[in-house]
């Protein structure tokens, strides 16, 4: 049983540039959730979909974007990179409806010279 | 605001000793808790969680405790081992619109010494 897979594992980018970074839910699961870890931090979360659309959001601003695909799949967008935004971007799936554990891939560690 | 903290940043125990971590979060409507456990160069690993409506949960040699009184959580680790050694999460949850949205504190370093 395939837990969540995340593409690539790095990146580096490059300031201005836009990035997109893919997430494969675990088998089952029809929740994607997607996260920001800055070194030495707690988890941000970004946002969540659910039947393709954005269910929640964080207090990200609106060049972090996303999509989920009919399979459950889901990709994560950034435009006009910062320096910023260098971190490790975690994805998360579950089943839908509140109180599910989430389920976390290994993450892409971006970085933005 | 919503927030969840830790008390300590680092805590050290000898292999075979208990461990205890602590966490205080802020928001009383959080009705579902998740303690994670994340190793150098990997994600947060699911080890337990507790719903609000339960002061006491366990799993295998770990148990999570739950007083809403004063929004405090705690993880217990029983007979600390090496390959405990990482960093732990705990997260609170706000369901609201059915979705998860979880806050995680900054996490708390367990180094267990042989």
């Amino acid at each position: 049983d395939a837990g969540v897979t995340q593409s690539p594992t790095h990146l580096i980018k490059t300031r201005g540039q836009q990035v997109t970074l893919r997430c494969s839910p675990k088998s089952g699961h029809d929740t994607v959730s997607w996260y920001q870890q800055a070194l030495g931090q707690g988890p941000q979360f970004i946002f969540q979909y659910y039947e393709e659309e954005e269910r929640q959001r964080g207090n990200f601003p609106d060049r972090f974007s996303g999509h989920q695909f009919p399979n459950y799949s889901s990709e994560l967008n950034v435009n006009a990179l910062l320096l910023g935004d260098s971190a490790l971007y975690l994805c998360a799936s579950s089943l839908v409806g509140g109180n599910s554990p989430l389920h976390f891939g290994n993450g892409t560690r971006l970085t933005v010279t | 605001g919503e927030s969840v903290g830790l008390h300590l940043p680092t805590l050290s125990v000898q292999e075979g000793d208990n461990s205890i971590i602590n966490c205080a979060y802020s928001n009383s409507a959080s009705d579902y808790f998740i303690w994670y456990k994340q190793e150098s160069g990997k994600g947060p690993q699911f080890i337990i969680d507790i719903r609000s409506n339960m002061d006491k949960r366990q799993g295998q040699r770990v148990t999570v405790l739950l007083n809403k009184t004063v929004k405090h959580l705690s993880l217990q680790i029983a007979a600390t081992q090496p390959g405990d050694s990482a960093v732990y999460f705990c997260a609170e949850n706000f369901a609201t619109g059915g979705g998860n949205k979880l806050t995680f504190g900054t996490g708390t370093q367990l180094k267990v010494e042989l």
